[in-house]
């Protein structure tokens, strides 16, 4: 069992659709962050959350630290928005787990006009 | 524009080969990280630097070495090349060594080993 597991791996959706991608890990952690990669393969940091929920435009994420869990939320979809995003994991408390990204295999998202 | 270099873009080598990849931190940032993404992989985490000394390392082969100059700089040398080095190699750079900062990634370079 990967350390964190992304669903769906494919999701397709509708221009204005709200779409919801969630995120699991198993072990302990001191931050999370969503990433977008565009087909060009540049990577974008989205949020970073170490609890509660954030928002930035039309993009929202949550955190549920005790239940180990992540969604990334994205109102009123846009062909725009197709991508992959990717929840990656910082470990937790110790100096060689500290700082590493731990990464999720990735949703594939694909909003067709 | 993230503000992480990388160059180059594209290389193209044979296998048993040596390269070197180059990384450009943002300005003020201290640590470096590199990630490999493959295909059958994913995006893996390789090595972090931190004001020019290593601070962790992940799955990073043998065959690759990575440094930090005092300019902040990175560059990752990968040697005896072999096809399934063939990836994506992201640099990411952040201000501080604590585990919750942002990471900022570069555009990548493309590896292609024949």
């Amino acid at each position: 069992k990967n350390e964190v597991e992304q669903s769906p791996q494919n999701l397709t959706a509708q221009e204005g659709e709200f779409i919801t991608i969630n995120c699991s890990y198993s072990v302990g952690i001191s931050a999370l962050h969503w990433l977008q990669q565009h087909p060009g393969g540049g990577i974008v940091s989205l949020f970073m959350l170490s609890s509660g929920k954030k928002k930035h435009g039309r993009l929202i994420a949550t955190i549920n630290i005790q239940e180990k869990h992540s969604s990334l939320h994205i109102t009123a979809s846009h062909p725009r928005d197709s991508a992959v995003y990717i929840c990656a994991v910082m470990g937790g408390k110790g100096e060689t787990s500290g700082s590493r990204l731990t990464f999720g295999e990735g949703t594939q998202l694909t909003v067709n006009p | 524009d993230s503000g992480v270099t990388q160059t180059p873009k594209h290389l193209i080598t044979a296998t048993g080969q040596r390269v070197t990849l180059r990384c450009s931190p943002r300005s003020g940032d201290l640590s470096v990280y590199w990630y490999q993404q493959s295909l059958d992989q994913g995006l893996q985490f390789l090595i972090q630097y931190y004001n020019g000394e290593e601070r962790a390392k992940g799955n990073i082969l043998e065959r690759f070495s990575a440094q930090q100059f005092p300019d902040l700089h990175s560059e990752l040398n990968l040697s005896s090349l072999e096809l399934g080095d063939s990836a994506l190699y992201f640099c990411a750079s952040s201000v501080e060594r604590a585990s919750t900062d942002t990471q900022y990634f570069g555009p990548g370079t493309r590896l292609t080993v024949l």
